[in-house]
């Protein structure tokens, strides 16, 4: 079964600073790769996800990650994050042999300081 | 734009009781999901469904069922409600499993 570690459950950061969120995966043949986001009392929404093609994917908001197959990894980036940012963030893995299912990580909360 | 509505944003309930949460997409997808959001703990899957009447459990069905009579909803329920349940719980549909679109949540505490 896929399994799914975020290795941060909470990141403070000075606004305008730059952020990474750390999202690794168990390893597996094909897997399609997500992260959401939920803001405060709402539900997930995609922020963007990697299904094939070039390893860096850009997302919504000035997001982006980058898929490395050889350490199971799919990093979430900002150069430059805003107040508006603070919100949980999750990241999901869909493993083709396993009916295309999601498993989620257990989230990180970005918590953006003025 | 897809929606998926869930029928209450928060919900008390006593322990013991039967309980119902509803979920509508209005987008004609075939495939609904039920989840529990804890702490640390993610979102893990309660059970899907992939077309009408069709049933699947996902890694912690127990103490959960789950009715799909019509396209469009999803309801969960718990036939008798325990303190152990209390969590937030998030509906969600997708076409093809790629991308899965996401209710607002009910937030259920069982007292």
């Amino acid at each position: 079964a896929q399994s799914v570690t975020q290795l941060d459950s909470q990141v403070p950061v000075f606004e305008e600073a730059p952020v990474e969120l750390r999202c690794n995966y168990s390893s597996s043949v094909s897997v399609y790769l997500f992260w959401y986001v939920q803001y405060p009392n709402q539900g997930l929404q995609l922020l963007l996800k990697y299904l094939s093609g070039s390893t860096l994917v850009k997302g919504i908001n000035g997001f982006e990650a980058e898929f490395n197959k050889s350490q199971t990894s799919f990093h979430l980036r900002k150069p430059s994050v805003h107040i508006s940012d603070t919100a949980e963030y999750f990241c999901a893995v869909s493993d083709a042999d396993a009916g295309n299912m999601l498993t989620f990580g257990g989230g990180t909360r970005l918590m953006v300081k003025p | 734009d897809v929606k998926v509505t869930q029928s209450s944003r928060y919900l008390v309930k006593r322990t013991g009781e039967k309980v119902f949460l509803e979920c509508v997409q209005d987008m004609d997808h075939e495939n609904m999901f039920w989840y529990r959001q804890d702490p640390g703990l993610g979102l893990r899957l309660i059970y899907f469904s992939y077309d009408v009447k069709m049933k699947e459990k996902g890694d912690i069905p127990e103490g959960y069922s789950v009715s799909r009579e019509k396209k469009e909803r999803f309801s969960l329920i718990l036939e008798s409600a325990s303190t152990n349940q209390t969590s937030m719980y998030l509906c969600a549909s997708t076409r093809d499993s790629y991308e899965q679109y996401f209710g607002p949540g009910t937030r259920l505490t069982v007292t």
